[in-house]
């Protein structure tokens, strides 16, 4: 167990519906990183939080978006969702901005139908 | 950019035999090296990670990998394999600029008996 909890474990919607996934990093950690991992793009970053600023981005669609909370958790929040959307969604957290090392979530398994 | 190779998509292997699995990388400045092993079902577990310092690092559960500069490498071994090794394995990058990891395509470990 990482310490990093994310909710829910499991989501299916529909095409066009809007969705939040929630993040809690570790106890102490302030940064936080989303993460994609679907079968054609493997695994790429999304968005990093640090103390409830956003840090740097990645291939992050504009029709997700993303926030950290002044209690340190995160949320993505994906909308007009498509079938390509279906993927799991890690989220990670490191002790300070920078930190080397990241601790993974258990992901949550979004399915578009 | 950095990016990271991992050679092989899938190594079969019998119980109790070696395995090595592929890693290489490109990067352009300070190198930090990690594997990440995602069991069935489950979130990302930190294996092992180079920093910095000796080129050899190892896990607690008998891998190890090191790390080649000359050969832009990052191998991950272990001398006799267990049933419970099945998994996939990612190597991946840090970026330093970004703060985030840019991840290998996996290899997927089946161990037979």
């Amino acid at each position: 167990d990482s310490g990093v909890t994310q909710t829910p474990k499991h989501l299916i919607t529909a095409t066009g519906q809007r969705v939040t996934l929630r993040c809690s990093p570790r106890s102490g950690d302030l940064s936080v990183y989303w993460y994609q991992q679907s079968l054609d793009q493997g695994l790429q970053f999304l968005i990093q939080y640090y103390n409830g600023e956003e840090r740097a981005k990645g291939n992050i669609l504009e029709r997700f978006s993303a926030q950290q909370f002044p209690d340190l958790h995160s949320e993505l929040n994906l909308s007009s969702l498509e079938l390509g959307d279906s993927a799991l969604y890690f989220c990670a957290s490191s002790v300070v901005e920078g930190a080397y090392t990241q601790y993974f979530g258990p992901g949550t398994r979004l399915t578009v139908l | 950019a950095q990016s990271v190779t991992q050679l092989d998509s899938q190594v079969p292997v019998f119980e109790e035999a070696p395995v090595e699995l592929r890693c290489n990388y490109s990067s352009s400045v300070s190198v930090y090296l990690f594997w990440y092993v995602q069991y069935p079902n489950q979130g990302l577990q930190l294996l092992l990670k180079y920093l910095s310092g000796s080129t050899l690092v190892e896990s607690i559960n008998g891998f190890e990998a090191e790390f080649n500069k000359s050969q832009t490498s990052f191998h991950l071994r272990k001398p006799s394999v267990h049933i419970s090794d099945t998994a996939e394995y990612f190597c991946a990058v840090l970026d330093t600029g970004r703060r985030a990891l840019t991840f290998g395509s996996g290899t997927r470990l089946q161990v037979q008996p």
